[in-house]
């Protein structure tokens, strides 16, 4: 299938911090990026999804503010978390939606974020 | 609001035995189905689809699909202690063309050897 790479795979940051998260897809187009977010023991919340060129589509309760999300090419988004707080620990996984497939998506292997 | 609900678990089956995972969605336009399974701390990898009615196997898997009932299941035969794992069914909502997956809380199974 389809490699979708998230970067970091985790990471620890400050309360007050801000944490980017990249999404890549390496090896096809992709015109539309999900991004998840997962509290354990929970399913994964669509928090928005990313069409490259526009802007993002937020789910409601999602703060767009909050959680600033870029999709530049067609390869590449990006989530920063701006103003991390330690509610906002939690693993994030994006997925990517291959356009000659028509609908799978593959998803990265998720960004375990931890705010002190 | 789209809702999907699974049996939570833990469904335990021993080695070598027919675990079986099932699924109900609440919309009722949803034409593609996937199952998902995740390791904990671990993000989920796609291992079945399905589109139309009826059972598809791949495998020692084997998605069963009931539009009408708005069901799903997943059969995995010969259970594995590998196969422990919580597994996701996600029905897509692919209306205005936007293609979303709506994930269920996920049936936690344990394969005991």
């Amino acid at each position: 299938g389809a490699v979708v790479s998230q970067h970091p795979s985790w990471v620890i940051c400050k309360s007050g911090t801000s944490v980017k998260i990249e999404c890549r897809s390496l090896d096809f187009q992709a015109t539309t990026m999900f991004w998840y977010r997962q509290f354990p023991k929970q399913s994964l919340m669509l928090m928005a999804t990313s069409n490259e060129g526009s802007k993002a589509t937020y789910e409601q309760g999602v703060e767009k503010d909050k959680f600033l999300i870029n999709h530049a090419s067609l390869t590449l988004s990006t989530l920063t978390v701006t103003s991390a707080h330690p509610e906002d620990s939690s693993f994030y996984i994006c997925s990517a939606r291959d356009r000659a497939s028509n609908t799978e998506a593959f998803f990265g292997q998720g960004t375990r974020l931890t705010v002190v | 609001q789209k809702e999907v609900e699974q049996n939570s678990g833990p469904l335990s089956v021993p080695e070598g035995a027919i675990a079986s995972l099932n699924c109900t969605y609440s919309d009722r336009v949803s034409q593609s189905f996937f199952w998902y399974r995740q390791y904990s701390g671990k993000s989920p990898e796609l291992i079945m689809s399905i589109y139309s009615n009826g059972d598809k196997e791949d495998g020692r898997f084997t998605a069963q699909l009931n539009k009408a009932s708005q069901y799903v299941s997943l059969l995995i035969r010969d259970s594995q202690p590998s196969d422990s794992a919580t597994y996701l069914c996600a029905p897509v909502d692919s209306g205005a063309g936007s293609y979303q997956l709506t994930f269920g809380k996920g049936t936690k199974l344990s394969v005991i050897p």
